[in-house]
């Protein structure tokens, strides 16, 4: 049973532009959140999606966005990318009240 | 911000059990405290949550005291496999409310 996916693992881009971050939920979730960990720090909630809508949001800029597929799958949108965006992006997905289940990132580092 | 606080890091001998204290003095009666933790490199993986009794696993015991202001997760015999930093969360665990907000955790030493 496959647990939560991510791609790319690693991505290097340049200040200005823009860059989409894959989810794979783990079987039979419905749910997914994002999260940006910068280095030394615990994740920050960017935003949750369920049912192919953004339900939650963090204090997160418009130039991160999100969407969701009928397979539940996502993506992870940041436009206009600035040095601060350098962060690990994390994917979480979940059923109902069930616990998080965590992917292990995508390193996105801005030159 | 965060609804909790743990120390900073902590140090513990191969073997021995961890103790790992957290704060969540303005916890609602709703939510539950979870426990998660991230070994370098990877992403959080869940431990164990409770809301007002202790709870066990095959990871960990969870200790939630009587008036619920603080909590202890136990590693009953801790390995060098569980250095990493722990989170403690509290969580209304709804569906309609499912944010999870991160401190800054407690980064655990298991020495040899």
């Amino acid at each position: 049973d496959a647990g939560v996916t991510q791609s790319p693992t690693h991505l290097i881009k340049t200040r200005g532009q823009q860059v989409t971050l894959r989810c794979s939920p783990k079987s039979g979730h419905d749910t997914v959140s994002w999260y940006q960990q910068a280095l030394g720090q615990g994740p920050q909630f960017i935003f949750q999606y369920y049912e192919e809508e953004e339900r939650q949001r963090g204090n997160f800029p418009d130039r991160f966005s999100g969407h969701q597929f009928p397979n539940y799958s996502s993506e992870l949108n940041v436009n206009a990318l600035l040095l601060g965006d350098s962060a690990l992006y994390l994917c979480a997905s979940s059923l109902d009240s069930q616990p998080q289940h965590f992917g292990d990132g995508t390193r996105l580092s801005i030159l | 911000d965060a609804k909790t606080t743990q120390p900073t890091s902590m140090d513990c001998a191969e073997g021995r059990a961890a103790n790992l204290p957290c704060n969540h003095s303005t916890i609602s009666g709703n939510e539950y405290v979870y426990w998660y933790r991230q070994i370098h490199s990877q992403g959080p993986q869940y431990i164990i949550h409770g809301l007002k009794n202790n709870e066990t696993n095959e990871m960990a015991s969870l200790i939630i005291t009587e008036d619920r202001k603080s909590s202890t997760l136990i590693l009953p015999h801790a390995t060098l496999r569980d250095t990493a930093v722990y989170y403690c969360i509290v969580r209304v665990a709804r569906t309609s409310y499912d944010k999870v907000i991160f401190g800054p955790g407690t980064s655990l030493s298991v020495i040899p």
